[in-house]
């Protein structure tokens, strides 16, 4: 089972921040959060991981919380090619696969 | 960046078939890929580990002898679904690892009609 919980569905509209939170209470302490897309009939694409700091790249930022037992996404400026369903996994680094939960379909309106 | 070629991403095929799908990293070498199904608005859910030049591990639900996996060398994996029903009509994904992460293929849309 996902070890992670994900509202089903957001919207946000084109230009604004989205801000996808996703729930990791039994998170353990060597245990990353990856964060994957899911255009529709497309595999998934890497967005970002982080163990305890906050993260940054071209793509999102990834904010942790000091407990571990959250996190959120942020898109900054979100565009409509961003509709997807957005996976948060938690695993260890090396060896576990992914074990993807429902995720949430982010829909991005004009 | 690490990339990971999935080949056919759609085809068709008639019931009682077999259909093989091939998963090659390009610029990488992968000991262990993944082998994912996906259904129409449900998520990945995992099929089998496979692993270079040994056997590919299973998971609970999935038939070995129904879904064949060969990893012979440390940059293709295929997947042949033998005598292929509608019902495995699906979304096939493989993946790999890539330093810190995995990279996933484009997909597979299998039809069995």
């Amino acid at each position: 089972d996902a070890k992670t919980t994900q509202p089903p569905s957001m919207d946000c509209a084109e230009g604004r921040a989205a801000n996808l939170p996703c729930n990791h209470s039994t998170i353990s302490g060597n245990e990353y959060v990856y964060w994957y897309r899911q255009i529709h009939s497309q595999g998934p694409q890497y967005i970002i991981h982080g163990l305890k700091n906050n993260e940054t790249n071209e793509m999102a930022s990834l904010i942790i919380t000091e407990d571990r037992k959250s996190s959120t996404l942020i898109l900054p400026h979100a565009t409509l090619r961003d509709t997807a369903v957005y996976y948060c996994i938690v695993r260890l680094n090396y060896g576990q696969n992914f074990v993807f939960g429902p995720g949430t379909r982010l829909s991005v309106l004009p | 960046g690490a990339v990971v070629s999935q080949h056919p991403s759609r085809v068709i095929c008639k019931s009682g078939t077999s259909v093989k799908i091939e998963c090659r990293s390009l610029d990488f070498q992968a000991t262990t890929m993944f082998w994912y199904r996906q259904f129409p608005k449900q998520s990945l859910m995992l099929m089998a580990t496979s692993n270079e030049g040994s056997k590919a591990t299973y998971e609970q639900g999935v038939e070995k002898d129904k879904f064949l996996i060969n990893h012979a060398s440390l940059t293709l994996s295929t997947l042949t679904v033998t005598s292929a029903h509608p019902e495995d009509s699906s979304f096939y994904i493989c993946s790999a690892s890539a330093g810190n992460g995995y990279t996933f293929g484009s997909g597979t849309r299998l039809t069995v009609v």
